[in-house]
């Protein structure tokens, strides 16, 4: 069974550019999660999908990053325009409706010159 | 709020040392807890998980024992080897559904020969 797969592995932007990750999970998963991840720290939450709804965007800075799951299977994740602060590591995740567990995707790292 | 505690690295030991990794949590609620493994340059995976209270999960040879009275759940290992070397998180969930993880800050692990 093939894992959580994300593209690109890694990005190098300059500042105010645009940037976009895409994340497709494993099949049949309904549960997708997007987080961030800051050097030596550990992920955080960004935004969870129940099929296509996002369910939990509280911690999405609005201004400036958005997200969408048009059909329920993949999503991506964009940021416009970036700034320095968003160099990070950003992860997907996704999980099925009858367990809880989380499997991780290898991440995207982002650097904002 | 959910939270969660670990001890902090870097820990550096010898191969066949003994490995305890400490996590205290707070939450409301009954959640489950993990611990989750990412070897360099890779995503994170479960590496064991369990659900109420003193339940122990288990997973090539690391263990840990869900403790809801002193909310805790310490990772330990009788005999690390060199490819244990990665960064070790604990997290939480809300206990309910496909809620999102709260992790600590990871623990770095770096076995010597």
């Amino acid at each position: 069974e093939a894992g959580v797969v994300q593209s690109p592995r890694y990005k190098i932007i300059e500042k105010k550019q645009p940037v976009a990750f895409w994340c497709n999970p494993i099949s049949g998963h309904n549960t997708l999660y997007w987080y961030l991840q800051n050097l030596g720290q550990g992920p955080e939450l960004l935004i969870r999908y129940e099929n296509e709804e996002a369910v939990d965007d509280s911690q999405l800075p609005k201004d400036r990053f958005s997200a969408e799951r048009l059909k329920g299977v993949d999503s991506t994740l964009k940021i416009q325009p970036a700034e320095l602060g968003d160099s990070a590591v950003y992860l997907c995740a996704s999980s099925d409706s009858l367990q809880e567990t989380q499997y991780f995707g290898p991440g995207t790292r982002l650097l904002v010159l | 709020g959910n939270s969660v505690t670990q001890m902090e690295g870097p820990v550096t030991l010898s191969e066949e040392a003994f490995l305890t990794i400490n996590c205290t949590y707070t939450a409301t609620g009954y959640p489950s807890l993990f611990w989750y493994v990412q070897y360099p340059g890779e995503g994170l995976q479960l590496l064991l998980k369990a659900t109420k209270a003193d339940d122990k999960g288990s997973n090539k040879g690391f263990e840990a024992t869900y403790r809801k009275e002193t909310t805790s759940f310490h990772l330990e290992k009788g005999s690390v080897q060199v490819s244990d070397s990665a960064v070790y998180f604990c997290a939480l969930n809300g206990g309910s559904g496909n809620t999102p993880l709260v992790f600590g800050k990871g623990t770095r692990l770096s076995v010597i020969a």
